[in-house]
């Protein structure tokens, strides 16, 4: 059964760290890979997504990266903000309509 | 723009009472998805829509059903609801299967007594 797995479930830190979040999967058939943020009570916002033949993507401070034969993708933030607290998703689907989400990773990032 | 809209935003139901999910994208896609989101689990796909006149069924599409209306529509209906499934149900769409993006709306949150 293909499964994700996001380690730390959850995670403070003081203003300013550069911080990175891991996602796990067990596939290596990867099609693509998306890292998305979800605010309490709301709805998931994509961040970055990551294509098989890539290997990192970059958005402002955030800089996703995809090791398919390790089959590990990693979130870095860099200079991090209390805005930046979220609950922080990684996806993966294997080139089918089927993407496989982890749980999460809960930031909380203090002022 | 308004992206993905899904109506109602909550929902309380009892035990065998029917009803209907809606969700309505406006980004011309073609790959619609309903998700169901409970703690500890993540998401779980319930049903997606590949194209206009198609569905398939996801990870856990028992007790559910689902209608692409249209291309800018998709569905989702529980015709007799289980308190098992009280949870968040998200929809989303991408331009086209797995290649692309999945834009969510904001969410139901729906509970089951």
């Amino acid at each position: 059964k293909q499964e994700v797995t996001q380690i730390p479930a959850a995670l403070s830190v003081p203003e300013g760290e550069n911080l990175v979040l891991n996602c796990s999967f067990t596939d290596s058939a990867i099609y693509n890979l998306q890292w998305f943020r979800q605010d309490p009570g709301k709805g998931l916002t994509s961040l970055l997504l990551i294509q098989s033949s890539q290997r990192e993507q970059t958005s402002g401070r955030l800089n996703a990266s995809l090791d398919k034969s390790s089959g590990r993708s990693t979130l870095y933030i860099a200079a991090s903000q209390p805005g930046d607290s979220a609950t922080y998703l990684c996806a993966f689907t294997s080139g089918t309509y089927k993407y496989i989400f982890g749980t999460g990773t809960r930031l909380k990032v203090l002022a | 723009n308004a992206g993905v809209t899904q109506t109602p935003k909550f929902q309380v139901l009892k035990t065998g009472q029917s009803m209907t999910l809606q969700c309505a994208q406006d980004m011309n896609h073609n790959s619609m998805y309903w998700y169901r989101q409970d703690p500890g689990m993540g998401l779980r796909l319930i049903y997606y829509s590949a194209s206009e006149g198609t569905t398939d069924k996801g990870e856990v599409p028992n007790g559910y059903n689902v209608s692409r209306l249209n291309k800018r529509e998709f569905s989702l209906r529980l015709e007799s609801a289980a308190p098992s499934q009280t949870s968040v149900y998200f929809c989303a769409s991408s331009p086209s299967g797995g290649a692309h993006e999945q834009f969510f709306g904001p969410g139901t949150r729906l509970t089951v007594l």
